[in-house]
C-alpha cells in the first residue's frame, strides 16, 4: 500500500547501544523528515532530507546520525543510545513547498523508543 | 527564530460543548499556519491550513483564522464528539519545508 511506514514500532534497548529506526515512503516526495515527541515540547525536528544524498540537521540533532541513499528509504540511527533519547519517534515526508500542498507533511505511525 | 505558543491542556470537555484552542506565533517573515491531530496510537493528521493573513482554514467542523495583527491562530469547533478526542498541535512554517511545532494540547471530551 503507498504512504509511510516506520519500523519496528515499538523498541527498547539499553544505554550505549546502537538502534536504527526505518522509514520508507512509496511516494517519491523529495523531503523527509525525523521528529522526536516529548510531552511538553511538542514535536522537535532532529534531522530532514531536501533529497537523496542531501541531509541536513534540526534543532536537536546531537546523537542521531541519518543517511538517504534512496529517495524512499531515510533511516535515523542513534550511535550511542542514552535515556534523555527515550522518545516517540515520527518520520514524515513532503512532496513539495509546504505552502502550496494541501497535505504539507504526511506522517508516519512512530517508533516508541524506550531506552534503559 | 520561529515559534508557536499553544494553550496548555489537558482540555476535557462533554459532548456538545465548544471547542477553542488558542495559539500565537512568531515569526520573522509571513509564515503559513497550520492544525495538525494526533489520535492515540497514530501519527499526525493535518486538520486545516491558512497560507495568508484573514485566510479561514476548515475541515470537519473544526475553523480557524489566520490574523496577523494579533499573531494568532485558534482552533474552534462549536459542538466536539467524543470522536475528537485527540492531541492538537498548532504549527507553522516560514519556508519551504520545515515546520515549527507547538506543544500540543490533549482534548478528551466525555459523552
Amino acid at each position: 500500500d503507498a504512504g509511510i511506514t516506520q519500523s519496528p514500532r515499538y523498541k527498547i534497548t539499553e544505554t550505549g547501544r546502537q538502534v536504527t529506526l526505518m522509514c520508507h515512503q512509496t511516494w517519491s516526495h523529495s523531503y523527509m523528515f525525523w521528529y522526536r515527541q516529548d510531552l511538553g515540547h511538542g514535536l522537535r525536528l532532529i534531522y530532514y532530507s531536501a533529497a537523496a544524498d542531501i541531509t541536513d540537521k534540526g534543532e536537536v540533532s546531537d546523537g542521531y546520525v541519518v543517511s538517504r541513499s534512496k529517495t524512499e528509504n531515510f533511516p535515523l540511527t542513534l550511535e550511542s543510545a542514552t535515556r534523555s533519547q527515550t522518545s516517540v519517534y515520527f518520520c514524515a515526508s513532503s512532496p513539495d513547498r509546504v505552502s502550496a500542498s494541501n497535505q504539507p507533511q504526511h506522517f508516519g505511525d512512530g517508533t516508541r523508543l524506550s531506552i534503559l | 527564530g520561529d515559534s508557536v505558543t499553544q494553550m496548555e491542556g489537558p482540555v476535557t470537555l462533554s459532548e456538545e460543548a465548544f471547542l477553542t484552542i488558542n495559539c500565537t506565533y512568531t515569526a520573522t517573515g509571513y509564515p503559513s499556519l497550520f492544525w495538525y491531530v494526533q489520535y492515540p496510537g497514530e501519527g499526525l493528521q493535518l486538520l486545516l491550513k491558512a497560507t495568508k493573513a484573514d485566510d479561514k482554514g476548515s475541515n470537519k467542523g473544526f475553523e480557524a483564522t489566520y490574523r496577523k495583527e494579533t499573531t494568532s491562530f485558534h482552533l474552534e469547533k462549536g459542538s466536539v464528539q467524543v470522536s475528537d478526542s485527540a492531541v492538537y498541535f498548532c504549527a507553522l512554517s516560514d519556508s519551504d519545508y520545515k515546520l515549527s511545532f507547538g506543544a500540543g494540547t490533549t482534548v478528551t471530551v466525555r459523552a
